[in-house]
């Protein structure tokens, strides 16, 4: 079975500037992530989505990030404009979900590495 | 807030000794709690997780125990390989209606010495 995948895998950037990261899920999961991991630190939720809908954005920094994810599928994670602090591994992860009121184990992909000079 | 953490932040044992990685939690409303190894260059992978209504739970080589009483969680390895040698995170996972969230500690690295 494949993972969830991600890239780019590795971003440099310029403070100020835009970056967008694309994840695609495990076929058949409804529930994405996208998380938020500095250096040295658990991963920390910025967006979950069930299918095409925001289920909890409450730690998304707004002014700057955005999230999609259209079809119910891919989804795109957007920085713009990137500060200093944005520095981190933006992980993406998947769930079955589908039903409320349910454990559903979490799968992540690799990240993405994103440093802002 | 509501948070997970670990005591150490780095644990260095002897290939073939047994590993204890120690996690508090705050939050006595989670459903699950979860162990998670995350390598160099890779995202977390989930090793074991624990209902919290139980209080042991074995895996292979490895066992996690809950005690709610003082909010602690610990995660063992047994017989530590160098594949062990990882970051380990500990995470609550609470159950609502429009899904699941899951809060992650600060992580110990683990260092296999051969």
């Amino acid at each position: 079975e494949a993972g969830v995948a991600q890239s780019p895998r590795y971003k440099i950037i310029e403070k100020r500037q835009s970056v967008a990261f694309w994840c695609n899920p495990i076929s058949g999961h409804a529930t994405l992530y996208w998380y938020q991991q500095i250096l040295g630190q658990g991963p920390k939720l910025l967006i979950q989505f069930q299918n095409n809908g925001v289920v909890d954005d409450s730690q998304l920094p707004k002014d700057r990030f955005s999230a999609e994810r259209l079809k119910g599928v891919d989804s795109t994670l957007k920085i713009q404009p990137a500060k200093l602090e944005d520095s981190a591994v933006y992980l993406c992860a998947s769930s079955l979900g589908g039903w409320a009121g349910a454990y559903n184990e979490q799968f992540f992909g690799p990240g993405t590495r994103l440093t802002v000079l | 807030g509501e948070s997970v953490g670990l005591h150490l932040p780095t644990l260095s044992v002897q290939e073939g000794d047994n590993s204890i990685i120690n996690c508090a939690y705050s939050n006595s409303a989670s459903d699950y709690f979860i162990w998670y190894k995350q390598e160099s260059g890779k995202g977390p992978q989930f090793i074991i997780d624990i209902r919290s209504n139980m209080d042991k739970r074995q895996g292979q080589r490895v066992t996690v125990l809950l005690n709610k009483t003082v909010k602690h969680l610990s995660l063992q390895i047994a017989a530590t390989q160098p594949g062990d040698s990882a970051v380990y995170f500990c995470a609550e996972n609470t159950i609502k209606a429009a899904g699941n969230k899951l809060t992650f500690g600060g992580g110990t690295r683990v260092l296999v010495k051969p």
